[in-house]
């Protein structure tokens, strides 16, 4: 079956602009996660969505990010008013629940300009 | 703070030559470790781990958990160019999926 697919896949914006990422999860996952990942750096958790359960939102790194996620399955990351410091690459992984023994298949990812 | 370090972070070899890759970890309540190759954007699983002893085998791949002294290992035997690649270590923490991230060991692979 289809994997998670993300979109755009590249993204230049400018400073001061919001952008929008979407995800479209595994058919059936109920967990939704993003996660970016800058130049040389490992994964950083931002959010995640895991059936109708309010998200963790606890890695968001300021309050100019937020995510939704419509229906139970697509999900939209928006980063208002974008700063240099947010070009990265945006990644989306799903898992069929968010129980800790679940596999988190990752979509390709985003990549950010903002310049 | 939970952390996962990974080390080296980079490493050259030849073909047919054998690695070792590195993760340890320093997590509050650890449920599991898993294993990411990581060649362009998209991360792709290899092995999850959560008992002390058990290899876990793919083919050239190995890993192995030490639960008392809170490291993994990855190993890859007779390389080949098409194991160049990022490969990431995740531990998860409590309750929740969250993966935390080390940084990656970028491993390149020469004929």
């Amino acid at each position: 079956g289809a994997g998670v697919s993300q979109s755009p896949s590249n993204k230049v914006t400018e400073k001061g602009k919001d952008v929008e990422l979407r995800c479209d999860p595994i058919s059936g996952h109920t967990a939704l996660y993003w996660y970016r990942q800058s130049l040389g750096q490992g994964l950083e958790f931002l959010i995640y969505f895991q059936g109708n359960s309010a998200p963790d939102k606890s890695g968001l790194p300021s309050d100019r990010f937020s995510a939704e996620r419509t229906g139970g399955s697509v999900s939209t990351l928006t980063i208002q008013r974008t700063q240099q410091e947010d070009s990265a690459v945006y990644l989306c992984a799903s898992s069929l629940s968010a129980a800790p023994g679940d596999t988190q298949y990752f979509g390709p990812g985003t990549r950010l300009t903002v310049l | 703070e939970d952390k996962v370090v990974q080390s080296p972070l980079s490493l050259v070899v030849h073909e047919g030559d054998t690695v070792t890759l590195n993760c340890s970890y320093e997590v509050t309540n650890f449920r599991s470790l898993l294993w990411y190759k990581q060649e362009k954007k998209a991360p792709t699983f290899l092995f999850m781990l959560t008992s002390s002893g058990i290899e876990k085998k793919s083919g050239r791949l190995s890993s192995i958990l030490d639960k008392k002294e809170l490291f993994s290992i990855l190993n890859i035997t007779a390389t080949q160019t098409g194991d160049s690649a990022v490969y990431l270590c995740a531990v998860i923490s409590g309750g929740y999926n969250k993966l935390i991230f080390g940084a990656g060991t970028r491993l390149a692979v020469h004929p």
